[in-house]
């Protein structure tokens, strides 16, 4: 049964910090792995998608890595800011498109 | 492109009630739709999947009759939570995948903004 686990659950940053988020899965055998931003409340914005067969993909400050030998996934953020305060979620998926989800990491940068 | 909606955003109910919630994918025709529930500070937790026209997939230990699923047309589906207890108030968020064709990309899950369920 695929697990996924994030670390660390919670962050607290100063604003231009550079930071790692970190995700691990137990099944290396996925379909994509996605990085997701939840405000409070809110419902989820796709942030960054990897193919199984990628290693990595970039949207302006935002980097994502992808082991899958190793299952591992890491969300880098440059020059954090206020802004990108929220809950970031890791999800895999298999080909049926089931995705399951870590449990998430809260990121709080301070002005 | 690759809008969801979903209504009510938040809604409070009686014990023992029902409640409908609707998702739509407002731009794009979806294939699949996906019911999630999610607890406070917790991840989200895939409840069923649901395709246009046939019955839908529940996972294991959802019960199907308390959660009915609905996926009328490629556009709308609903959750029903029958009779309603406490223990059923959560957050419950929808998503939609897409038929091929077109600028969407059918690898991934639109998401919906997420239903806020109170049982009082």
């Amino acid at each position: 049964k695929q697990e996924v686990t994030q670390i660390p659950a919670a962050l607290s940053v100063p604003e231009g910090e550079n930071l790692v988020l970190n995700c691990s899965f137990t099944d290396s055998a996925i379909y994509n792995l996605q990085w997701f931003r939840q405000d409070p409340g809110k419902g989820l914005t796709s942030l960054l998608l990897i193919q199984s067969s990628q290693r990595e993909q970039t949207s302006g400050r935002l980097n994502a890595s992808l082991d899958k030998s190793s299952g591992r996934s890491t969300l880098y953020i440059a020059a954090s800011q206020p802004g990108d305060s929220a809950t970031y979620l890791c999800a895999v998926s298999n080909q049926g498109g089931k995705l399951i989800f870590g449990q998430g990491t809260e990121l709080s940068v301070k002005p | 492109g690759a809008v969801v909606s979903q209504h009510p955003s938040r809604v409070i109910c009686k014990s023992g009630t029902s409640v409908k919630i609707e998702c739509r994918s407002l731009d794009f025709q979806a294939t699949t739709m996906f019911w999630y529930r999610q607890f406070p500070k917790k991840s989200l937790m895939l409840m069923a999947t649901s395709n246009e026209g046939s019955k839908a997939t529940y996972e294991q230990g959802v019960e199907k009759d308390k959660f009915l699923i609905n996926h009328a047309s490629l556009t709308l589906s609903t959750l029903t939570v029958t009779s309603a207890h406490p223990e059923d108030s959560s957050f419950y968020i929808c998503s939609a995948s897409r038929l091929a064709g077109g600028l969407v990309r059918t690898d991934t899950q639109y998401f919906g903004p997420g239903t806020r369920l109170t049982v009082l």
